[in-house]
């Protein structure tokens, strides 16, 4: 699975939108991004993923890039409750199975 | 449906005991897996089964831990003895194989091994 490059924390006031940005320069045809979040002392939590397109759904949205490069997760209304450490993961749907994290980001949401 | 439901949630032992920590992954899921964290290093994936079968355990650390996957409905992590740097977040989580929308995490189970 291709490596993923996220800033190590970020900050964002409440009600403001959050953009968290993740860098995947050599990720393959056939892979997905994925984001995840772990809220303390929780299990890491589904968010979104997607191939090429633009996807949103109730809880953010994500924007790829063309060249599939890079993509940024939106949260366009944050809440105190999504201050969380947010994964960007790229893997294929299909076949291998692992979901390997990397350090993630801190997103602060401040009141 | 309840979710991926761990046991215990706590555990504290002394070092040299065996440890067996418990997974119910979601009912209809075919894949599960064990991942461990530390704040030192994050998530490792343990261990994952497809369908009851071990498909990948190169994450288990060494020969003291080992898992089971008996049924489709449970899954077992077993440390046997323990030690102090075993101390972390256990995981469970499942999935459906090939499913493209992602794993469901457990609560946890928080081992102490002192």
């Amino acid at each position: 699975d291709a490596k993923t490059t996220q800033p190590p924390s970020m900050d964002c006031a409440e009600g403001r939108a959050a953009n968290l940005p993740c860098n995947h320069s050599t990720i393959s045809g056939n892979e997905y991004v994925y984001w995840y979040r772990q809220i303390h002392s929780q299990g890491p939590q589904y968010i979104i993923h997607g191939l090429k397109n633009n996807e949103t759904n109730e809880m953010a949205s994500l924007i790829i890039t063309e060249d599939r490069k890079s993509s940024t997760l939106i949260l366009p209304h944050a809440t105190l409750r999504d201050t969380a450490v947010y994964y960007c993961i790229v893997r294929v749907t299909q076949g291998a199975q692992k979901l390997v994290f990397g350090q993630g980001t801190r997103l602060t949401i401040n009141p | 449906d309840a979710g991926v439901i761990q046991s215990p949630r706590h555990e504290v032992t002394e070092m040299g005991q065996e440890v067996t920590l418990r997974c119910k992954p979601i009912s209809g899921h075919n894949s599960l897996f064990w991942y461990r964290q530390t704040m030192m290093r994050g998530l490792e994936l343990l261990i994952y089964f497809n369908n009851n079968v071990p498909i990948d355990d190169s994450g288990m650390p060494e020969d003291r831990f080992s898992a089971k996957m008996p049924n489709a409905s449970f899954s077992t992590l077993k440390i046997q003895p323990s030690e102090p740097r075993d101390s972390a977040v256990y995981f469970c989580a499942s999935s459906l194989q090939n499913g493209g929308y992602g794993y469901t995490f457990g609560s946890g189970t928080r081992l102490t091994v002192v």
